[in-house]
């Protein structure tokens, strides 16, 4: 069964609004998780890295007040994406590290489409 | 220059047929090389690890060759359902990974 769960699967917003979508590893902490962006036929590209407790890091060229990320919780971490736009419209993905056997898990992602 | 560089495809190729991969990157810093798999719109699956010294898993087999930063996937007897897209993916360390855009194989009757 899946170890990280991502919620929503998809979401259709109106040009404007906040979306959030939620990361949650299930089995075990996870005091880093990352959030990828996926444009059609492109790869995924590391948006930001959130670390439980601190402020996340964010990759050059990514809007930290634009792509708010929290990380309150040994197993929760949020991206919500503030007053979206048509261009925000993408496959979001996450993923967790688990220390303890040094994998990575990822969620099923959230595609978002901004109207 | 894109730190991870693969061939875009698509592959097309029949059921049964043998096919290959190839993976360029720039940093040779770089510690760990993965293959995953990505149906569409969904996550990336772990497929293998590549290893300097090759490795082999069923159909699957992946080169390193880091002298060239070069990374191979070969698959034998290709069936349906691998069609996918097939991400090379470098990491500096265990969790930060650098995607490529993916290469995509499309196997048919």
């Amino acid at each position: 069964g899946a170890v990280v769960s991502q919620h929503p699967s998809w979401v259709i917003c109106k040009s404007g609004t906040s979306v959030k979508i939620e990361c949650r590893s299930l089995d075990f902490q996870a005091t880093t998780m990352f959030w990828y962006r996926q444009f059609p036929k492109q790869s995924l590209m590391l948006m930001a890295t959130s670390n439980e407790g601190s402020k996340a890091t964010y990759e050059q060229g990514v809007e930290k007040d634009k792509f708010l990320i929290n990380h309150a919780s040994l197993t929760l971490s949020t991206l919500t994406v503030t007053s979206a736009h048509p261009e925000d419209s993408s496959f979001y993905i996450c993923s967790a590290f688990r220390v303890t056997n040094e994998k990575l898990f990822f969620g099923s992602g959230t595609q978002l489409s901004v109207l | 220059r894109k730190e991870v560089e693969q061939d875009p495809g698509p592959f097309n190729v029949p059921e049964g047929a043998t096919v290959a991969f190839n993976c360029t990157y720039s940093n040779s810093a770089s510690q760990s090389f993965f293959w995953y798999r990505q149906d569409c719109r969904k996550e990336p699956k772990l497929l293998m690890s590549v290893y300097s010294s090759g490795n082999e898993d069923g159909r699957f087999t992946a080169q390193l060759n880091r002298a060239s930063q070069y990374i191979s996937l070969l698959i034998r007897d290709s069936k349906l359902s691998d069609s996918a897209t097939y991400l090379c993916v470098v990491a500096g360390t265990a969790s930060k990974l650098t995607f490529g855009t993916g290469t995509r194989l499309q196997v048919t009757l």
